[in-house]
């Protein structure tokens, strides 16, 4: 399992772009990108996936770059209830290798008035 | 509410009570897993099932016994559990195992206080 790593945190304004870089040097061949959402006491909710280039959906954009040793999400004029904590995740979730924690620590975002 | 439903939302229990968590997934999904959200600290992984069969187990303490009985249920069974072992616990399923374009599908967890 491919280790990440991103940003702790990171605050913006309404309206404003976000973009959340995340690091995986050791992204395997076979292995997608994913990220998810997290509020505070809830579960992780999906956002986007993608395996080379740019990926887009109603809420997000993915970029990644041809070496595929990084990942960018995109988020477009975020908005108060953006507020939550970003995973970026390399490969299998359940493949834990030995380590818990295929998770990492996520970014923290805060959306400003 | 999200395709994996989990039960109950909150449980407080002593040190010497025996309880269960369950989750139940209506996504027709392969795999299933158990994380542990500590305060303020990253998910970890404690279980993974595919298709009934437990292949990850991340040396979680025996105070902790997992069943799952079918691919839509998952249960997490919780004796003589330690104030530390307080967490939100959280289900997963997702559509296969060992895959690297997995996606999981998370429930709203349970609240596990230990007394």
């Amino acid at each position: 399992l491919a280790k990440t790593t991103q940003p702790i945190s990171m605050d913006s304004y309404e309206g404003q772009e976000v973009n959340i870089t995340c690091s995986h040097n050791n992204i395997a061949t076979n292995d997608y990108i994913t990220w998810y959402q997290q509020f505070p006491s809830q579960g992780p909710r999906f956002i986007i996936q993608g395996y080379k280039t740019k990926v887009t959906n109603e809420v997000a954009s993915l970029f990644i770059p041809a070496d595929r040793k990084s990942s960018t999400l995109s988020l477009p004029r975020v908005s108060l209830s953006d507020t939550a904590v970003y995973y970026c995740l390399v490969g299998d979730p359940g493949e834990a290798a030995g380590n818990k924690l295929t998770f990492g620590g996520g970014t923290r975002v805060l959306v400003k008035p | 509410e999200t395709g994996v439903t989990q039960t109950p939302r909150h449980l407080v229990m002593g040190m010497t009570n025996k309880k269960s968590l369950k989750c139940e997934q209506h996504l027709g999904h392969n795999a299933m897993y158990w994380y542990k959200q500590s305060a303020k600290k990253p998910l970890e992984l404690m279980f993974v099932y595919s298709l009934e069969e437990r292949v990850e187990n991340n040396s979680v303490p025996s105070r902790f016994s997992p069943e799952c009985p079918n691919s839509s249920h998952l249960f997490l069974h919780l004796h003589t559990l330690q104030p530390e072992d307080s967490a939100l616990y959280l289900c997963a399923s997702s559509q296969e195992v060992m895959s690297g374009a997995n996606v999981l599908t998370f429930g709203a967890g349970s609240r596990l206080t230990v007394l």
